[in-house]
């Protein structure tokens, strides 16, 4: 199983929105609705930021948005913060594991 | 409060074993589907394998770059988690992470993670 495709970087400014893909196959993202979004500060666990392609558990910011079409699924940052400034990895279940992407570094200039 | 502890990680020689451990706590563990997700210095998460929540010990899934030298179990009497890790390679070392998909089982939408423990392989 190939890993899912992320920029490997995106960048903006505090108040601005950004957009990250994440690119699959008919096998994975574009097949099955459990795609999710992590966040991972340096030294620490990842976060769960986004399920089920769209849905924000609880006590995460309405800033993150999740969205899919066909194998392509994408995580919206809206008004920049600077401790938003981390790494962004979605992932997507498949029929018997589950799949990475490469991970994106977003950087809040 | 659900918490997920690693322990057992280390230097190991290549070709070696080692046993990660993860005590849960805080949540029904026979209930859950457990998971091993690694991440090697530097670079992304790789999900590692899983076991399933059906007794005893429960059927398992691995990925492709483990399987046949990692073996995962769970003993739900001591709510703990295990990995298995023979045949070891310096290409096996990596921080490595007990996670679960407590929301919705099965579904690998991880929503709680431990801290992780690192495990180096050296030749």
């Amino acid at each position: 199983q190939s890993a899912l495709t992320q920029p490997a970087s995106v960048s903006g400014s505090p108040g601005q929105s950004i957009a990250i893909s994440c690119t699959g196959t008919s096998s994975d993202v574009g097949d099955f609705r459990y795609v999710s979004w992590y966040q991972q500060h340096p030294g620490k666990a990842p976060k769960l930021m986004i399920s089920d392609v769209t849905y924000r558990p609880s006590g995460v910011s309405d800033r993150f948005s999740g969205s899919k079409s066909g194998n392509t699924a994408s995580l919206t940052i809206s008004g920049l913060q600077a401790e938003d400034e981390a790494d962004y990895y979605c992932s997507s279940y498949t029929a018997s594991t589950v799949v990475f992407g490469g991970g994106t570094k977003l950087t809040v200039l | 409060e659900v918490q997920l502890v690693e322990s057992g990680g280390g230097l190991v020689k290549t070709g070696g074993s080692l046993r990660l451990s993860c005590a849960a706590s805080g949540f029904t563990f026979n209930n859950a589907w457990m998971n091993w997700v690694r991440q090697a210095p530097g670079k992304g998460l790789e999900w590692v394998g899983r076991v399933k929540n059906i007794a005893p010990g429960g059927p398992t899934d691995y990925a492709a770059p483990v399987k046949g030298r990692f073996t995962i179990s769970r003993d739900d009497s001591t709510t703990t988690l295990y990995l298995q890790m023979n045949s070891l390679k310096t290409e096996d070392t990596a921080v490595y992470y007990c996670a679960s998909d407590l929301a919705k089982y099965g579904s690998g939408e991880f929503d709680y993670w431990g801290q992780g423990t690192l495990v180096t392989v050296s030749s």
